[in-house]
């Protein structure tokens, strides 16, 4: 098993969009609807952003919303406020009962 | 709402085994799946395994020869144990509760294990 690719950093203003691809294989992003991104400020443990792909939890802004083509998930944060400012990482069911994760992305918010 | 607290030594000797627990608050253990996630030190997260709270668990291959989880449903408790470690197993370790075999929320605050004579 071979981590997701993600960008190591991703950057925008206040008020833009940016988004964060997260590539993997069709034997996990491209074989399953099981697609999930989490943020992590430092020091902090992971937050649950997005799962299935493009569902957000209760409690999880609007702002934030995913996607899926082929064997790319992709992660867009609209409306960039300064505390969106953190790691973002993707997972993936890899079958097998097994999951994934990506490398992680940096998000700065110029 | 449901809040997961590690606990366990901070320090491990190489070569010795790695032992850590995870209470589970304000809910049951029963009928869900329970994962380990480590990040070493300024790196990113990998996942170690999971199990249901029927004792049946999945790991990571890469970790797999190592690692063994178990679960006590009177304790609200799950475990992992990691043996034989070196300063590469030096990482936060987080418990959190699996959803659907593809999520993970919530999670604990994390501990951090140290590797090292």
């Amino acid at each position: 098993q071979s981590a997701l690719t993600q960008p190591p950093s991703a950057s925008g203003s206040p008020g833009q969009s940016v988004t964060i691809s997260c590539t993997g294989t069709s034997s996990d992003v491209g074989g399953y609807n099981y697609v999930s991104w989490y943020q992590q400020h430092p020091g902090k443990a992971p937050k649950l952003m997005i799962y299935e792909v493009s569902e957000r939890p209760s409690g999880v802004p609007d702002r934030f919303s995913g996607s899926k083509s082929g064997n790319t998930a992709s992660l867009t944060v609209s409306g960039l406020q300064a505390e969106d400012e953190a790691d973002y990482y993707c997972m993936s069911y890899a079958g097998g009962n097994t999951v994934i994760f990506g490398g992680g992305t940096k998000l700065t918010v110029l | 709402q449901v809040q997961l607290q590690e606990s366990g030594p901070g320090l491990v000797k190489p070569s010795e085994t790695l032992s850590l627990t995870c209470t589970v608050s304000g809910g049951s253990i029963s009928n869900y799946y329970w994962s380990w996630v480590r990040q070493p030190p300024g790196k990113g997260l990998e996942w170690i395994g999971y199990i249901y709270y029927s004792g049946s668990a999945n790991y990571n291959p890469s970790l797999k020869s190592r690692v063994t989880l178990s679960v006590d449903t009177s304790k609200n408790q799950f475990s992992l144990k990691l043996t034989s470690v070196t300063a590469a197993d030096t990482a936060v370790y987080y418990c959190a509760r699996e959803r659907a075999a593809a999520w993970f929320d919530p999670w604990g605050q994390g501990t951090l294990v140290t590797v090292s004579s």
